[in-house]
């Protein structure tokens, strides 16, 4: 069965420093999706993105971060300088078209360590 | 944020019992609503859905109704079973791009 992939599992940076993180949608989807989840907290919507703009996003997504699509696989999101309330579990999603009855796929997520 | 809020952190149900997860929202733009589920180390799994112009939902053992005058869901899982030990999250959204996730419910189903 086809997966969203995450890498890497887990990040450990220092505060300030750039972080990327890469997700591998499912091939023939369209609308991909970045999510949070801070330890013992409710998973947070970051950003959604179609035809290679963000279609929606959340109080959130600052402009720390950016999301890309830079080639026909991957789609990563950038946090610029991390500060330690950016630690948390990043899930990436992909969904086949943008159809409610169509299923979110999640990747297995990337934990970031913001030291 | 607390658009959307699940009250129980969590439930604990016999194999076999119903288990009733609820949710509850405030936002009554909000016309898409859907149940995940979530294993340790895994992302969230996507359950079942239900739009506002619906009451409910049925896919096999798992049931969602939604009562919008109220603005609360629920999700029936009937007969539970220990597989079904995870957390479950319910999302809430105005368009199919943006939702909001609940805090969510730990269940265990004990054998």
């Amino acid at each position: 069965e086809p997966e969203v992939t995450q890498t890497p599992s887990h990040q450990v940076t220092q505060m300030g420093q750039e972080v990327i993180l890469r997700c591998v949608p499912i091939s023939n989807h369209l609308y991909f999706y970045w999510y949070r989840q801070i330890l013992g907290q409710k998973v947070e919507f970051l950003v959604s993105f179609y035809n290679n703009e963000i279609s929606e996003k959340s109080e959130i997504f600052d402009d720390q971060f950016s999301v890309e699509r830079p080639d026909g696989s991957n789609f990563t999101l950038k946090i610029r300088s991390t500060k330690l309330e950016d630690s948390a579990m990043y899930f990436c999603a992909s969904r086949a078209s943008g159809g409610f009855t169509d299923t979110q796929y999640f990747g297995p997520g990337t934990r970031l360590t913001v030291l | 944020d607390q658009q959307v809020k699940q009250n129980s952190p969590s439930l604990s149900v016999q194999e076999g019992r119903i288990s009733i997860l609820n949710c509850d929202y405030t936002n009554s733009m909000f016309d898409y609503f859907l149940w995940y589920k979530k294993y340790p180390a895994e992302g969230p799994t996507f359950l079942i859905s239900i739009s506002s112009i619906k009451d409910k939902n049925e896919d096999g053992r798992f049931t969602v109704f939604l009562n919008k005058s109220a603005k609360h869901l629920s999700l029936h899982i009937v007969p539970s079973q220990p597989g079904d030990s995870a957390v479950y999250f319910c999302a809430a959204g105005d368009n199919f791009n943006k939702f909001y996730f609940g805090s969510g419910t730990k269940l265990n189903v004990k054998p």
